[in-house]
């Protein structure tokens, strides 16, 4: 098992930075991609990016202007920080261990999600 | 970016049923397609990857096909804890994208 934990405030203002960390408890942290998705109440699933532990991330072009994710392999944490926000990035936002074998990949484990509310 | 589109949006099924849930891409993503089940509450747990091949743990009454465009996820025999939402992933391209998801509904 790799059991991940997301960790930040779970109200943030209108035009402020969201910021969340994700703590990787169990198997090696290398080797591996590390995501972020996030799912608003009632609707589908949306991948923010990912980064592995040499740094290089991959974002959503829909949200690059806005993202920017970091990593501490020595605290095995990663994070996320999303400026700028507004209702519409109300969700719960899910870390997960992006695995890339053979250039197929897929999300396993995910973290139980972390819900963050954007409001005045 | 690849649009994922399921189909049905939901369904509803009885213990015992075999349930099919289909899953189009918007252009061809050979077999870069995964498959997830979300229960209330909870985070998606992946149930199938590179279009056919199950995850350790997952019964073997999931079973996912296709290639190309079109997908299928299959339970051969629901049971009471498959009531749940499906969601179809494309990792083809990034930005990976998912589809809208199937709720599977007790009959």
């Amino acid at each position: 098992q790799v059991p991940l934990q997301e960790s930040g405030p779970g109200l943030v203002k209108p035009s402020e930075t969201l910021s969340l960390t994700c703590t990787v408890s169990g198997g090696s942290i290398s080797d591996y991609y590390w995501s972020w998705i996030r799912q608003p109440a009632g609707k589908g699933l949306e991948w923010i990016g990912r980064i592995d532990t040499s740094g290089r991330t991959n974002y959503n072009p829909s949200l690059k202007s806005r993202v920017t994710m970091s990593i501490d392999t020595s605290k095995r944490q990663f994070s996320l920080k999303l400026r700028s926000v507004t209702a519409a990035d109300t969700a719960v936002y899910y870390c997960a261990r992006e695995t890339d074998y053979s250039n197929y990949d897929w999300f396993d484990p995910w973290g139980q999600g972390a819900l963050v509310t954007v409001s005045s | 970016d690849i649009q994922m589109t399921q189909s049905p949006s939901s369904l509803s099924a009885s213990v015992g049923d075999r349930v099919t849930v289909t899953c189009r891409a918007s252009q061809n993503i050979n077999n870069y397609l995964n498959w997830y089940q979300q229960k209330p509450g909870k985070a998606p747990k992946l149930l199938i990857y590179a279009g056919s091949d199950l995850q350790t743990g997952v019964p073997s009454r999931f079973s996912g096909s296709g290639s190309g465009t079109d997908f299928t996820l299959t339970l051969s025999s629901l049971q009471p804890e498959d009531f749940a939402t499906y969601f179809c992933q494309q990792s083809y391209t990034m930005p990976w994208t998912f589809g809208q998801g199937t709720k599977v509904e007790i009959k």
